[in-house]
């Protein structure tokens, strides 16, 4: 079975500083995964995925994400944080054969502070 | 609008009612999810539709849980009975067809009181 476990579940920043989202998942078979943001009361943005070919992907607003095979990673990167980047962050995964319902871990809230 | 809408944003009902959840996808999106996001937590997959036909309801959590799109556009999200663990956002996602990224809607908020 799948599953997607995000080892921070708060993460507190200062602006203009790098900031790191980590992401590890398990599965038996070959997964795309996916980085979203869920602002106050709205729906899930896709930020970025990883369906093959180059490990680093990049996605909106400046984030970017690489994919490690052999730490069944998938951390999220931004070299400098806003404001506005206060949110939180949801790590996915899916088959990549098959309807693509997707299996997320519990979310990291990023808080960007002055 | 051209993104998922979905209605009511809020819902509040009282134990053992009843309830119905909208949800109108993308135009010409074929696939259609159903979702729920307990308070801290990260969307819990409940059921599939590609077109019409409900492929898979396998994360429906019990049979007061019904879904339905007759017509292979608008999804209907029904409880029935409610219960306080049923407190969540229930969000809907459309994909252009099977393998396309999904497209949230902004969810609605029900609390059962």
């Amino acid at each position: 079975a799948q599953s997607v476990t995000q080892l921070d579940s708060q993460v507190p920043v200062f602006e203009e500083a790098p900031v790191e989202l980590r992401c590890n998942y398990s599965s038996s078979v070959s997964v795309y995964l996916f980085w979203y943001v869920q602002y106050p009361n709205q729906g899930l943005q896709l930020l970025l995925k990883y369906l093959s070919g180059s490990t680093l992907v990049k996605g909106i607003n400046g984030f970017e994400a690489e994919f490690n095979k052999s730490q069944t990673s998938f951390h999220l990167r931004k070299p400098s944080v806003h404001i506005s980047d206060t949110a939180e962050y949801f790590c996915a995964a899916r088959l990549s054969g098959g309807y693509n319902k997707l299996i997320f871990g519990a979310g990291t809230r990023l808080a960007v502070h002055p | 609008g051209a993104g998922v809408s979905q209605s009511p944003r809020y819902k509040v009902a009282k134990r053992g009612q009843d309830v119905a959840l909208r949800c109108d996808p993308i135009s010409g999106h074929v696939s259609l999810f159903w979702y729920q996001q307990a308070l801290g937590q990260g969307p819990e997959f409940l059921t599939y539709f590609q077109n019409e036909a409900q492929l898979d309801k396998s994360g429906l959590p019990s049979d007061r849980f019904f879904a339905e799109r007759p017509e292979g556009s608008v999804s209907t999200l029904k409880i029935q009975r409610t219960q306080q663990e049923d407190s969540a956002v229930y969000l809907c996602a459309s994909s252009l067809e099977e393998g396309q990224p999904q497209h949230f809607g902004d969810g609605t908020r029900l609390s059962i009181l």
